[in-house]
């Protein structure tokens, strides 16, 4: 079975500037989907960015990046010129290419703050 | 806002009891997921559907029960309800439900057990 697993369960960063959300997981599978999802207070369920493991380059979207180390299955999210609305609660997320295990497992999250 | 709709936004309740948790999944979609979020268990998956068909299944209790209709919309029931079941539940939907769609998720059914 695929694992999940954040050890930082909450971390702050000074508006504007950078930091990273660690996450580390285990599969026995070659081909995988790795997600980072947000969490406001809202509850809302927000993707923010996504990987697909058989691409090498690490993807981006705006302010947020991923660094995606197959070998050592580590994914990590570095969000850049932190903002008051990045606070939130952050999941890492696993999920199968395997069209008949299409769930997704998350790890237990990390609570962000931004200090202005 | 994601289309994907979840009534009631929260549900207080006894101990004992049972609810339905609906869930109206975006517009073409077949398949429905129902995930919880709770404080001990952090967020899992329960059970997955795909065109009225049960595809997946999860940590579910026996308890919990769930079903997706014709038209594609689907209900949890949670029976006998018990104080650890107080969650957040979740409901995500994807076109084909296979491991590349992505899922979008509605915004929650809040449960709170007395």
């Amino acid at each position: 079975a695929q694992t999940v697993t954040q050890s930082q369960p909450e971390m702050s960063v000074q508006e504007a500037e950078t930091v990273t959300l660690s996450c580390t997981y285990d599969t026995s599978e070659s081909d995988y989907y790795l997600f980072w999802y947000k969490q406001p207070p809202s509850r809302q369920m927000i993707l923010v960015i996504r990987q697909e493991a058989y691409k090498q380059q690490n993807a981006t979207e705006n302010r947020f990046s991923v660094n995606f180390q197959k070998a050592a299955k580590s994914f990590s999210l570095k969000i850049s010129d932190s903002q008051l609305g990045d606070a939130a609660m952050y999941f890492c997320a696993y999920r199968s290419v395997n069209g008949a295990n299409s769930k997704l497992t998350f790890g237990k999250g990390i609570t962000l703050s931004v200090r202005p | 806002d994601s289309g994907v709709t979840q009534t009631p936004k929260h549900l207080i309740t006894a101990t004992g009891q049972r609810v339905t948790l609906r869930c109206s999944p975006r517009s073409g979609d077949l398949s429905v997921y129902w995930y919880q979020q709770s404080l001990d268990q952090g967020l899992q998956f329960l059970i997955q559907y795909y065109n009225g068909e049960e595809r997946a299944k999860g940590n579910i209790l026996e308890r919990f029960s769930a079903q997706q209709f014709p038209d594609l919309h689907s209900e949890l029931n949670l029976s006998s309800l018990e104080l650890g079941d107080s969650a957040l539940y979740f409901c995500a939907s994807s076109i084909t439900g296979t491991g590349g769609d992505e899922q979008y998720f509605g915004p929650g059914t809040r449960l709170t057990v007395t």
